[in-house]
């Protein structure tokens, strides 16, 4: 079975802390993507990835950034949390021309005190 | 204005009844058409997607695009209440080019 998996499910941070989210697919996926989710906003993306050490701005790219050093990891980094980016993060991977069908993972949810 | 909008819900709806789905959309560059549901403290998972135009159907499923209205809708027969999940739009003007998500209609299917 595919899979799509994110280090953690919940995670509590301070202002100010430097934060990383992991993701790892195992289907060989050349692109990655992550996304947050916020009621009544839908996903919105942040970054994604095309290949190992490539990455392209999304649509809401302040305050974060991603490293791809592996094809099957793709990591979020937030330098300096705030608590405007409480949210819900998601990880999503897809073959090459083929994102109409991305693979989700089951989302971490951050809460930036 | 928003690039997809998609209304909210939430939709509550009988055991059996037909669920209607829908999003509208301004970039008329949009070719692919997507519908995920997204169960409770999961992520989202591909339910159908349709090419240009035209209607597709899969099982209890039938997705339909109106491009001429920049309109899909999403249909779900004889609803269950395992059909009880957050179901989002996106589409694409390309397979290669990232999606645009609608803001996800939340559905519950009462037993």
């Amino acid at each position: 079975d595919v899979k799509v998996t994110q280090s953690s499910r919940y995670l509590v941070k301070r202002t100010g802390e430097k934060v990383f989210l992991e993701c790892v697919q195992d289907m060989d996926h050349e692109n990655m993507f992550w996304y947050r989710q916020d009621p009544g906003l839908g996903l919105r993306l942040i970054y994604f990835s095309y290949d190992v050490k490539m990455k392209e701005k999304g649509d809401i790219p302040e305050g974060y950034s991603v490293s791809r050093e592996k094809k099957e990891r793709f990591s979020l980094i937030l330098e300096s949390a705030s608590t405007n980016q409480t949210s819900m993060y998601l990880c999503a991977s897809s073959l090459a021309r083929k994102n109409e069908k991305l693979f989700f993972g089951s989302g971490t949810q951050l809460s930036v005190l | 204005q928003k690039e997809v909008e998609q209304d909210p819900g939430p939709l509550s709806v009988p055991e059996g009844a037909i669920v209607s789905l829908n999003c509208t959309y301004s970039n008329s560059a949009f070719q692919y058409f997507m519908w995920y549901r997204q169960y409770s403290r999961k992520g989202p998972e591909l339910l159908m997607y349709t090419y240009s135009s035209g209607n597709k159907e899969d099982g209890r499923f039938t997705a339909q695009v109106d491009k001429s209205s920049k309109y899909i809708s999403l249909f779900i027969r004889d609803s269950q209440p395992s059909d009880s999940a957050t179901y989002l739009c996106a589409m694409t003007p390309s397979n290669d080019y990232k999606l645009s998500f609608g803001a996800g209609t939340t559905v519950t299917v009462r037993a």
